[in-house]
């Protein structure tokens, strides 16, 4: 089965500061990962995604992630986040292959981001 | 655009009520699932559906039942609630050909006493 790890429990920076939320997965076939946010008191919405083609993909609200697939990792970036980006981000990895009618996605358990103005 | 729907918001049950989570969409996909978040633990799949009759579970099943009559809904159902099921369900839906693309709902925040 799938895992997703994501390293930090909870992150505090002031704003301006460079952002990076690490994210591993487990399982060595091909694979769909994605990032989600929750804002305080608010649903999950997809922030980006990566399916194929260019590691480097880029999301809403000048995020963007790097797969790397040496590394299983799939770490989420933003050069400067403000007080707005303060949520709590999940990174989710699917198999493709599993067919529509076994498509799981797994969460890693989350990050709180809280950004001081 | 309505989307993923939840009902209710808020609900508090006593320990072996029985009670039933609504969900409705009104995109037309295909994929419907339920997922539990709690503290610590991130998201975890109760129940899926791929389509109206349709249903297999996830990673969480105990406890809970879930049925697709339609293509629009999903309801979740606690035959007998237990104060390990308190916490706050979700609602996703994605069109088939982009499964992990979900769109929530705003959730259901469960308390079991």
């Amino acid at each position: 089965a799938q895992s997703v790890s994501q390293h930090n429990h909870h992150v505090i920076l002031s704003e301006a500061a460079s952002l990076e939320l690490g994210c591993n997965y487990s399982y060595g076939g091909t694979v769909n990962l994605f990032w989600y946010v929750q804002y305080p008191g608010q649903h999950l919405q997809l922030l980006l995604k990566y399916f194929s083609g260019d590691p480097l993909v880029k999301g809403i609200k000048g995020f963007e992630a790097e797969f790397i697939k040496s590394k299983f990792s799939f770490n989420l970036r933003k050069p400067s986040v403000q007080w707005s980006d303060t949520a709590e981000y999940f990174c989710a990895a699917g198999d493709p292959y599993s067919g529509a009618g076994s498509y799981q996605l797994t969460f890693g358990k989350g990050t709180k981001l809280s950004v001081i103005p | 655009n309505a989307g993923v729907t939840q009902t209710p918001k808020f609900q508090v049950l006593k320990t072996g009520q029985s009670m039933t989570l609504q969900c409705a969409q009104d995109m037309n996909h295909e994929y419907m699932s339920w997922y539990r978040q709690d503290p610590g633990m991130g998201l975890r799949l109760i129940h899926y559906s791929v389509g109206a009759g349709i249903t297999d579970q996830g990673e969480v099943p105990n406890g809970y039942n879930v049925s697709r009559s339609t293509t629009e809904d999903f309801p979740l159902r606690l035959l007998s609630a237990a104060p390990s099921q308190t916490s706050v369900y979700f609602c996703a839906s994605s069109y088939s050909k982009f499964p992990g693309e979900l769109f929530f709902g705003e959730g259901s925040r469960l308390t079991v006493l």
